[in-house]
């Protein structure tokens, strides 16, 4: 059964980077489309980008475009999204998900990472 | 403002019936059947309920049901258990430049 656990919870500073990890077992990293979505406090969901393996890119969402990347270590099986020039708006739960069963639709979830950025 | 439009709560007694919309354009909702819809405790990470507009994973109980009417995706929610109380959450495709967009949520209150 696949299993998705991020990394602890951080806090930041404005103008800082934060890079959250996503370690997966029970499959490899290579089998799966990862995305990131995001959850601001009291907000909805935010899909930031993710994997698109019809043609092997990352996609970023255009908002985040030239502040985030997503990368991969296969050799671990661990998802990185890096979130850099971090604004207070930016405080957040950040999570990894993915479509395990190719049913274009995000059926596992990491359990969340919370990023606080604050003077 | 989220790309989908989702009214902010809905109630209903147990064993009633509970029925949320989720609105967006052509471009998303209208466009494709890859209308997804999850739901949320507080707490936990969010769960898929139904994919492909009105298919439920394994494990979901069948008063979970979807449909899709033009640009407006529903979610209906029979017999309403107080386990069914949380946060509902649709989303859809929307092309491969901004492929997928999410509703602001529909909080549900099992009176």
């Amino acid at each position: 059964q696949v299993q998705l656990v991020q990394s602890g919870a951080e806090v930041k500073k404005p103008g800082a980077s934060v890079k959250v990890s996503c370690k997966v077992s029970g499959y490899t990293l290579t089998e799966l489309s990862m995305h990131w979505v995001r959850q601001a406090p009291g907000k909805g969901l935010e899909w930031m980008g993710g994997f698109d393996p019809e043609d092997g890119e990352t996609i970023y969402a255009q908002k985040f475009q030239g502040r985030v990347t997503m990368t991969e270590d296969t050799s671990t099986d661990t998802a990185y999204m890096e979130l850099s020039s971090l604004r207070s708006e930016d405080t957040a739960l950040y999570y990894c998900a993915t479509d395990m069963t190719m049913i274009d639709a995000f059926d596992i979830w990491g359990q969340g990472t919370m990023v606080t950025v604050s003077s | 403002q989220s790309a989908l439009t989702q009214p902010p709560s809905a109630s209903g007694s147990p064993g009633q019936s509970v029925t949320i919309s989720c609105t967006g354009t052509s471009s998303d909702v209208g466009g494709y059947n890859y209308v997804s819809w999850y739901q949320e405790h507080p707490g936990k990470a969010p769960k898929l309920m139904i994919y492909e507009v009105s298919k439920r994973p394994s494990g979901v109980p069948d008063r979970f049901s979807g449909s899709k009417s033009g640009n407006t995706a529903s979610l209906t929610v029979s017999g309403l258990q107080a386990e069914d109380e949380a946060d509902y959450y649709c989303s859809s495709y929307a092309g491969s430049n901004n492929p997928w967009v999410f509703g602001g949520g529909t909080k549900v209150t099992v009176l």
